[in-house]
C-alpha cells in the first residue's frame, strides 16, 4: 500500500518562500500523478497543482501559477511544492495526494504552513 | 476553470435520516465527479468516484448519481460516524476544482 509522508510544520515571514516535501513509499513513484491541495483554517479544499514525475509535466491552478512550483525527485521518490511571495492568506494545511483513475486516493497527513510577521 | 457549487452548505440531521447533498458544475463534466468525506483534523477520504462508483471499503449506505452538471450524494441511513464535511470534486478538466463543502452535523 502506498504511503505519503510529508515534511514538518513551517512558520514563515510574509514575502518569503516555503518548500514542502512529500515522500512516497510502497509503489512505483514514476507512475504516480501527485497533487497538492491546501485548506485554510476553517475553509474548504483548494487544488493547487499536479505533477506527473514520469513526464515531468506540471499543471497549476490559475490563481497560484505565478507563485507555485511543483517538482519531483525520482531518486528519492519525493515530490515538492514551493510557494513564493507568501502572504497571510497562504496560512493553511497543505496536503499531497495521489491520483488514481481521476480521483485522489491516497493522502499525506498534511503540513501546516503559518505565515506571520 | 470549472466552478463547483454545493447545496446546502450545512445541514443538521439525526441518526437514521436519509441525507442528500447536491453538487453542480458550471459546465458539463460528464461523470468525472468525485465525492470526499473529511473529518476534523483528518485528510479527505474518497467515497464515490466517477459520479456513482463506490470506493472499496465504503459502506453501501453511500451512493452517488448524476451526469453532466448535476450530481447527488445520498446517505441512505445516517450513522454516527457520518457526521463530517463532504466535498465534490471534478476531474473532467486537468485543473481540478472542489466544491465549497457541505457540513453534516447533529440535529
Amino acid at each position: 500500500q502506498v504511503q505519503l509522508v510529508q515534511s514538518g510544520a513551517e512558520v514563515k515571514k510574509p514575502g518569503s518562500s516555503v518548500k514542502v516535501s512529500c515522500k512516497a513509499s510502497g509503489g512505483t513513484f514514476s507512475t504516480y500523478v501527485i497533487n497538492w491541495v491546501r485548506q485554510a483554517p476553517g475553509q474548504g479544499l483548494e487544488w493547487m497543482g499536479t505533477i506527473i514525475p514520469m513526464f515531468g509535466t506540471t499543471n497549476y491552478a490559475q490563481n497560484l501559477q505565478d507563485r507555485v512550483s511543483i517538482t519531483a525527485d525520482e531518486s528519492t521518490s519525493t515530490a515538492y511544492m514551493e510557494l513564493s511571495s507568501l502572504r497571510s492568506e497562504d496560512t493553511a494545511l497543505y496536503y499531497c495526494s495521489l491520483l488514481q483513475d481521476y480521483y485522489m486516493d491516497v493522502w499525506g497527513e498534511g503540513t501546516t504552513v503559518t505565515v506571520s510577521s | 476553470d470549472i466552478q463547483m457549487t454545493q447545496s446546502p452548505s450545512s445541514l443538521s440531521a439525526s441518526v437514521g435520516d436519509r441525507v442528500t447533498i447536491t453538487c453542480r458544475a458550471s459546465q458539463s463534466i460528464t461523470t468525472y465527479l468525485n465525492w470526499y468525506q473529511q473529518k476534523p483534523g483528518k485528510a479527505p477520504k474518497v467515497l464515490i468516484y466517477f459520479a456513482s462508483s463506490l470506493q472499496s471499503g465504503v459502506p453501501s449506505r453511500f451512493s452517488g448519481s448524476g451526469s453532466g452538471t448535476d450530481f447527488t450524494l445520498t446517505i441512505s441511513s445516517l450513522q454516527p460516524e457520518d457526521f463530517a464535511t463532504y466535498y465534490c470534486q471534478q476531474s473532467y478538466s486537468t485543473k481540478f476544482t472542489f466544491g465549497p463543502g457541505t457540513k453534516v452535523d447533529v440535529k
